[in-house]
């Protein structure tokens, strides 16, 4: 079973609608952590953001936003007000503490390609 | 600000051929990654150094070999290059394990031919 799910390949939209990727993860840890990664075209992969999981507040940063929510294993990254710039693809993962020293590693889900209109 | 810098940033081998990528970080990180990425698939982690002198396989490590000698460095091999090797190699590196976050370097598009 996968561990990270990313559930929508492709996302378009028009410029300044508010879309929400979404992420669904799968563990038995309960220490464990959650990023969000994106990809522009010119193929970089940049941080966006990191989530431990013993804190569900949601987070705010400028149009991104974050949704964490332990109940449904769920960590979803909305973009108010999109821009042609946000197209990309977004990556969520998931670092374990695991056994056996797992904790190295993020397990990627397979990726969102967003592709924002003007 | 290098971050993680690895070259070639493109390269085309013939099937067969050897050849290695290189990566260096300067944020005096122990732990180093390679990770593949294949259209549609996410990346996978081929690699992995927690520090110098020590490294382990990950999830796809057959036909790769790894060494790191110093913390900076972590070349990556690829012994008798295969088509099924074509893809995008990305070269990572962050302070400790758990929780930290993973910072990669630009990419390697890597064809076998």
């Amino acid at each position: 079973a996968q561990k990270v799910t990313q559930a929508q390949t492709e996302i378009s939209v028009v410029e300044k609608e508010d879309v929400t990727l979404d992420c669904v993860y799968e563990t038995r840890d309960t220490t464990y952590y959650l990023f969000w990664y994106k990809q522009p075209p010119s193929g970089e992969l940049v941080f966006l953001i990191r989530r431990n999981s013993f804190d569900e507040q949601n987070e705010i940063s400028g149009r991104y936003s974050w949704n964490f929510q332990k109940s449904t294993s769920s960590f979803n990254f909305t973009i108010t007000a999109s821009q042609v710039v946000d197209s990309a693809v977004y990556f969520c993962a998931l670092s374990e503490e695991g056994s056996g020293g797992s904790n190295y590693k993020l397990t990627f889900g397979k990726g969102t390609l967003l592709t924002v209109n003007p | 600000n290098a971050g993680v810098t690895q070259t070639p940033k493109f390269r085309i081998l013939k099937i067969g051929q050897s050849m290695t990528l290189q990566c260096t970080q300067d944020m005096n990180h122990n732990y180093m990654y390679w990770y593949r990425q294949d259209p549609g698939m996410g990346l996978k982690l081929i690699y992995y150094s927690v520090g110098a002198g020590i490294t382990d396989k990950g999830e796809v490590p057959n036909g790769y070999n790894v060494s790191r000698s110093t913390t900076e460095d972590f070349p990556l091999r690829l012994e008798l290059a295969a088509p099924s090797q074509t893809s995008v190699y990305f070269c990572a590196s962050s302070y400790q394990g758990l929780g930290n976050t993973i910072y990669f370097g630009e990419g390697s598009w890597l064809t076998v031919v």
